[in-house]
C-alpha cells in the first residue's frame, strides 16, 4: 500500500531555533499534501494544505510566517517551524493522497516536537 | 466545516467481545474515512465510505455509512488486544472533491486479554 515517510520522528530544540520536518510519499506522487497538528486528547487539526509548485493554503488561525511550507516536488513537502517556542511543542503529522484515482489520505508516522 | 461527533470517547472491552463506535456529522457526508492510531504514531487507513448505505469489511472490522449519509458506525467482531488504539473518523470537508479531511476527536479502545 501507499507509504508516507515523515522525518524526524522526534526532535528537541531550544526556543528561538527553527526545525524542519520532511514528508515524503515513497511509492506514489502527490500534488497535494496536508499538515496536521495533534494536541493530547484532541483531534487532528488541519494546519495547511501543501500544493506542489505553488503556495500553501493555511487554515484560519495558523501563522504562515511561523509554519513555513515548501512542496518542491511531487514526493516531498517540508514544514519548518520558525523561531520555535514551547507552545509549539506538539505532534505534527503529514498526509498525502495519490494523484491517481479516488484514493484515501495516507499518513506519516508523525513528528514529536519538544521545544525547551 | 464539518463537525464530527464520535461516541463513545473511550471503550474498554474484554477480548472476544464485539463493539461499535459511532461517528455522527452535522452535515451530509460526501466521504467518510476510518483510521486507527496508536498513541504517538501516525494514522493507519482502515476504510473509505462514499455511498449512502455502503458497507465495507476488512478482517473483523466492518464500517457502514447510513442512507442519509450523516452517520457511520465501525463494528469490531471478536475483539483482540491488537485492535486496541484510537479510532478516528474523518470527513471529506470539500463537498465531494475528496480534497481535505476534518476529524472527530477519536475513540480510545482498550481490549483486555
Amino acid at each position: 500500500g501507499a507509504v508516507v515517510s515523515q522525518h524526524p520522528s522526534r526532535v528537541i530544540c531550544k526556543s528561538g531555533t527553527s526545525v524542519k520536518i520532511e514528508c515524503r510519499s515513497l511509492d506514489f506522487q502527490a500534488t497535494t499534501m496536508f499538515w496536521y497538528r495533534q494536541f493530547p486528547k484532541k483531534s487532528l487539526m488541519l494546519m495547511a494544505t501543501s500544493n506542489e509548485g505553488s503556495k500553501a493554503t493555511y487554515e484560519q488561525g495558523v501563522e504562515k510566517d511561523k509554519f513555513l511550507i515548501n512542496h518542491a516536488s511531487l514526493t516531498l513537502s517540508t514544514l519548518t517551524v520558525t523561531s520555535a517556542h514551547p507552545e509549539d511543542s506538539s505532534f505534527y503529522i503529514c498526509s498525502a493522497r495519490s494523484i491517481q484515482g479516488n484514493s484515501p489520505l495516507h499518513f506519516g508516522n508523525g513528528t514529536r516536537l519538544t521545544v525547551t | 466545516s464539518q463537525e464530527l461527533e464520535q461516541s463513545p470517547q473511550s471503550l474498554i472491552v474484554q477480548e472476544g467481545k464485539n463493539l461499535t463506535i459511532n461517528c455522527t456529522s452535522s452535515k451530509t457526508l460526501y466521504g467518510l474515512y476510518w483510521y486507527k492510531q496508536k498513541y504517538g504514531e501516525g494514522l493507519i487507513f482502515l476504510m473509505m465510505l462514499q455511498k449512502g448505505g455502503e458497507e465495507k469489511s476488512h478482517e473483523k472490522i466492518t464500517a457502514k455509512l447510513d442512507e442519509k449519509k450523516q452517520q457511520s458506525s465501525l463494528h469490531i467482531t471478536a475483539s483482540q488486544p491488537s485492535h486496541a488504539g484510537i479510532y478516528l473518523c474523518g470527513a471529506d470537508d470539500s463537498g465531494g472533491s475528496n480534497y481535505k479531511l476534518t476529524f472527530g476527536k477519536g475513540t480510545l479502545l482498550t481490549v483486555n486479554p
